[in-house]
């Protein structure tokens, strides 16, 4: 039962535009939600979060939405730069436990 | 920062093969974590540690099992390899507490396996 979902497994976007990605959870319980960015042949690095009680949190050119109805967040990235390209995880947790989505891969096209 | 340490960066094992995948951390974290990443299926948990000689099965745990004997190393045994168990390999610290927004996993490099 996969409780954290990214359909789209890729996304390319043009530099200097906005690159949203997308996640959706089933679980109303989740305490926090977190991006992590993964390059090729390193670990994933944590980009930004939210709190299950906020809608919005911004980190420069970072800024992540949460929409509780309708179990949905997403990650704006404006401008967009290449070194932006990398494959995007969302993950939520409970306690110590992280739930990790299946990854959207994001090129951003010079 | 944590330095999260994956010795074995590159690995190649023949099926029924005892491997052991190892994790140091320098931060004194609490947590450890072994997850598995494949295409297409994201990260998924292994197994995990709250402290020296307690393990807990995290949602994939058949074929592995655990040691952790120190606080700073925490190593991912697969008794007998088989080919899907193909896989990177990502081990990740964390801090004692919740995770939240100032307190997050901080992720190794990462160890390929492959299993012929």
């Amino acid at each position: 039962d996969q409780q954290v979902k990214q359909n789209s497994p890729s996304l390319s976007v043009q530099e200097g535009r906005i690159s949203i990605l997308n996640c959706d959870y089933t679980n109303s319980m989740f305490d926090y939600f977190l991006w992590y960015k993964k390059y090729p042949a390193e670990g994933p690095t944590f980009l930004i979060s939210i709190s299950s009680i906020k809608d919005k949190n911004e980190d420069g050119r970072f800024t992540v939405f949460l929409n509780k109805s309708a179990k949905h967040l997403s990650l704006h990235i404006v401008p967009s730069q290449p070194g932006d390209s990398a494959v995007y995880f969302c993950a939520a947790t409970k306690n110590e436990k992280l739930t990790f989505g299946t990854g959207t891969r994001l090129t951003i096209i010079p | 920062d944590v330095k999260v340490t994956q010795s074995s960066r590159y690995l190649v094992k023949r099926t029924g093969e005892k491997v052991f995948l190892e994790c140091v951390q320098d931060m004194d974290h609490e947590n450890m974590f072994w997850y598995r990443q494949d295409p297409g299926l994201g990260l998924r948990l292994i197994y995990f540690s709250y402290d020296v000689k307690m393990k807990e099965k995290g949602d994939i745990p058949e074929g592995y099992s655990v040691s952790r004997e120190k606080k700073e190393r925490f190593s991912l045994i697969l008794e007998s390899a088989s080919t899907n168990q193909t896989s990177m390999y990502l081990c990740a610290t964390l801090a004692g507490g919740p995770i939240s927004g100032a307190n997050v996993l901080t992720f190794g490099a990462g160890s390929r396996l492959t299993v012929l």
